[in-house]
This record gives structure tokens, sequence and C-alpha cells, in this order.
């Protein structure tokens, strides 16, 4: 059965702790993202990666992290540094080709608190 | 930066009613897709769109390119309570060398049953 999990679905942490979101697909595409999605907004990019061990910042990149050690694994690390850290947090990824974007697959998200 | 503007922000219909939502960009589109989250849930894909002028249909939904390529619609027809939800555009756009998917800030339909 093939798709994209993240854990936790819900995750409370206390001010100036960072946290690890996980991704997970295996679906066998090379492009993993990360987005954020405030409560009636659109989805902001925070990071993406094509290829493994390569990864680019989005838009909203501050007081956040990514490694891409494995195709199947792009997790996302929430730094203290992160002002505003409340969020949901998706987790996407798609195939790269040369003929133009493709599909996003996304994960179920994590709802991140902090408090 | 790069955006691409959806409106409207929220629409509420009567079950039966139809529903549109616009999404437009300055700039000429390689392509265009569209999703759809439902309440609480993830984004699906639903569409993508490349070619000037293209019509697609699904169901009782209704997605168009224009001739430009600078705008796009999706028309529901009848909605139906399971069309609830937040709809987004998204194309892609060239940023540091790369390209990524730019999405709209939605577009979410509450339906009266």
């Amino acid at each position: 059965d093939g798709g994209i999990t993240q854990s936790p679905k819900y995750l409370f942490r206390k001010e100036g702790q960072n946290v690890t979101l996980s991704c997970e697909q295996n679906l066998n595409h090379d492009a993993m993202y990360w987005y954020r999605q405030d409560p009636g907004q659109g989805l902001r990019l925070i990071y993406y990666s094509q290829i493994v061990n390569d990864f680019q910042k989005g838009d909203i990149a501050e007081g956040y992290s990514v490694s891409r050690e494995k195709k199947e694994s792009f997790p996302l690390t929430v730094t203290s540094a992160q002002k505003n850290p409340t969020a949901f947090y998706l987790c996407a990824s798609s195939i790269v080709g040369t003929s133009g974007t493709y599909e996003q697959y996304f994960g179920p998200g994590t709802r991140l608190t902090v408090t | 930066g790069q955006q691409v503007m959806q409106i409207p922000q929220y629409q509420h219909v009567q079950e039966g009613e139809d529903f549109t939502t616009y999404c437009n960009s300055s700039t000429t589109l390689s392509n265009i897709q569209w999703y759809k989250q439902r309440p609480g849930g993830h984004p699906v894909f639903l569409i993508q769109l490349v070619k000037s002028g293209e019509v697609k249909k699904q169901k009782r939904l209704t997605f168009q390119f224009g001739e430009a390529k600078k705008n796009s619609s999706l028309h529901i027809t009848a909605t139906q309570t399971t069309d609830v939800g937040t709809y987004f555009c998204a194309a892609p756009m060239s940023f540091q060398g790369a390209q990524k998917l730019v999405f709209g800030q939605g577009t979410r339909l509450t339906i009266n049953p």
C-alpha cells in the first residue's frame, strides 16, 4: 500500500524546545516538500528536496531545518528560533521530470501546538 | 514574490446551487493544478491543465484554463454536501533555478443541506 506517512498526527511541545516531524514515503518519488498551513490560509513552502543529500529553502525556511539522507525520508525540525511554530505541517512528494511539474501527493499532516 | 491569486476566499451555498472559484496570475503559466482539502484532511490532487483554453470535466466539476494561460477556474454544478472543503489552485514558478509549486490561498466551500 503506497503512500506518505507523517507522525505523529498531533504534537504538543513547550516553547524553547526543538521538535522533529517525521515524513516517510514509499512511492519512490525523488522530490519531497514541507509546507506549513495556518488556519484559513494556503500552503507555504518551507523546504524542498529533489534528490538525496540536497535540499533548498522555500519561502519561510527561517527557524526550520531538514535533512535528506534517504530517498524515503525527509524529516523537518522546528527549532526554538521559529517564532510562531503552532501550525499544521504537511509533507508531500512527487516525481521529478523534464517535461514540467507533476502532481504532489500529501501526507495526512502533523498538527503542532507549542505553548 | 510570485503569487497565484485565488477568489473568493469563502463561499457558502445551498445544496444544489453551483459554485465557482477563480485563480489568476500576472505571468503566463506552463500549467495549473487543482487540489481539494476536506475539513481536517490533507490536499488531494484533482487535475492538471496544460493547454491554452483547455476544458476538462470530472462528473459535476468543470476545470478551465484561460486562453492566455494566466487564469483558471473550477466550477461545480449542483453542489452536494460531499463537495465541502477547500479548493486550491497551484502553479509551477521558477525559484532559485528550480521549479516549485505555488499555491493559491484557497476557496473554502461550505454547504447548507
